[in-house]
């Protein structure tokens, strides 16, 4: 059963940093793209990274390009999102997302 | 980046009627290999998003087929042949012809 699960998020002020994790499970992780894609309260899907399975191929969305750093461990099927510079508008739950395969997310709060 | 246009925004259902939602994309999403890349979601309340229907009209594993997508081009449409208490919740359409990755809106979908 392919498993993906996001941790890492947690309450942080403006300007801080945070890494938020996503361990892949009943895959061959290092076949897969996987993207982070970003869900604000009560608002819609936002797609925030993207990386290729060898990590050749990445890709931001401007709105975090800059501030945001996408990688994978490939043998320890794991996949990270190292945050800084946060801002309010980055509060979301952040979800790792391999397609069809979603995670439950994690939730990232910037607030004082 | 392509965007994506849902329409409409909510919808009230009763029980046993059919539903459709539509979805505009800005440019064709037809790839040269052939394959149209159009998604459907539906993100249950609290939850993350599943897959419906991939490649326009193709259901997921485990779908119902009340559940079908069609469409061409940049036009496309997801129906649902009759709604059921468990279809409640908002439905995304997705492009991932290229980056980045775009959503719809979303359609709200309750009961009445």
């Amino acid at each position: 059963e392919v498993r993906l699960v996001e941790s890492g998020g947690g309450l942080v002020k403006p300007g801080g940093s945070l890494r938020l994790s996503c361990a892949a499970s009943g895959f061959t992780f290092s076949d897969y793209g996987i993207n982070w894609v970003r869900q604000a309260p009560g608002k819609g899907l936002e797609w925030v990274s993207f990386i290729g399975s060898s990590s050749r191929y990445i890709y931001y969305a401007d709105s975090v390009r800059g501030r945001f750093t996408i990688s994978r461990d490939n043998p320890k099927n794991s996949l990270f999102l190292q945050m800084s510079s946060l801002r309010a508008e980055d509060t979301a739950m952040y979800f790792c997302t391999r397609g069809a395969y979603w995670g439950p997310g994690t939730l990232v709060t910037v607030s004082s | 980046e392509i965007v994506m246009t849902q329409t409409p925004v909510s919808l009230s259902v009763t029980p046993g009627q059919p539903a459709s939602i539509s979805c505009k994309s800005s440019q064709s999403l037809l790839h040269s290999d052939g394959k149209t890349y159009l998604y459907w979601f539906l993100q249950n309340p609290g939850q993350s998003p599943q897959l419906l229907i991939y490649e326009v009209s193709n259901r997921f594993s485990g779908v119902p087929d009340r559940f079908s997508g069609s469409g061409s081009g940049t036009d496309f449409t997801l129906k649902i042949s009759r709604v059921e208490a468990e279809d409640v919740g908002v439905y995304y359409c997705m492009q991932s012809l290229q980056p980045p990755l775009t959503f719809g809106g979303g359609t709200k979908v309750e009961i009445k």
